[in-house]
């Protein structure tokens, strides 16, 4: 069965420091990947998305970015962090096997200071 | 592009029925998806509707009209458990394998 995991699960990290996300997947092949955003009482944001290595499309401008360095890690970095990066971070994966419904990862909370 | 609209908060009884709807209006229609989230957890996955009607899951069902860009999800015999965000997304993109999420509804069960 398929398996996402991401980490840290929560971070507290001053203005202007450096960020670094990870999330894998196992048990499925060629997955799509995705990164959400959600803030305090808002909705989810779609952030990036990955359909393959080295591919990824940018949602919205942002202080932020993502890499995808093999088939099934996904990065999301970022070179200074702002205050309004604080939020809920999910990383989520689908594919042709799961009828492309999305499935997500634990999340990660960030709290910018 | 998407716009999903559902209501922000709703309250119900336990042992209650609710229901959540959520309008839509797509430039391309691939189906209506349902999660559920509780505070400070990650979303889960309930329904896929992607015809016209009513699937039942048990003690929720989720119905799809496309002609008129409405779904709604019902919750029956209503436990303190359920008290959570329930999201509704429609799939976006070329491919149609994003997924773009309305604001939630937030039902809180009461004793």
């Amino acid at each position: 069965s398929q398996t996402i995991h991401q980490w840290p699960a929560t971070l507290v990290q001053p203005v202007g420091s450096p960020l670094s996300l990870e999330c894998t997947v196992e048990g499925t092949s060629n997955p799509n990947l995705y990164w959400y955003r959600q803030a305090a009482g808002r909705g989810l944001q779609l952030l990036f998305y990955s359909v393959g290595i080295g591919q990824i499309s940018s949602e919205v401008p942002q202080n932020l970015s993502a890499s995808r360095p093999q088939d099934r890690q996904f990065i999301l970095s970022s070179k200074k962090l702002l205050l309004s990066d604080s939020g809920f971070y999910l990383c989520a994966w689908s594919n042709l096997d799961s009828g492309n419904t999305i499935y997500f990862g634990e999340g990660s909370w960030l709290t910018v200071v | 592009g998407q716009n999903i609209d559902q209501p922000t908060e709703m309250t119900a009884t336990e042992g209650a029925i609710v229901q959540i709807n959520c309008t839509y209006q797509t430039s391309g229609f691939n189906g209506l998806f349902w999660y559920q989230q509780h505070a400070g957890e990650a979303p889960t996955f309930l329904s896929y509707n992607v015809l016209d009607g009513l699937e039942e899951k048990g003690r929720f069902s989720s119905f799809l009209s496309r002609s008129k860009g409405y779904s709604y999800l019902l919750l029956k015999e209503l436990q303190m458990k359920d008290s959570a965000s329930y999201l509704c997304a429609t799939p976006s993109g070329a491919a149609g394998n994003k997924l773009t999420f309305g604001g939630g509804t937030r039902v809180l069960v009461k004793p």
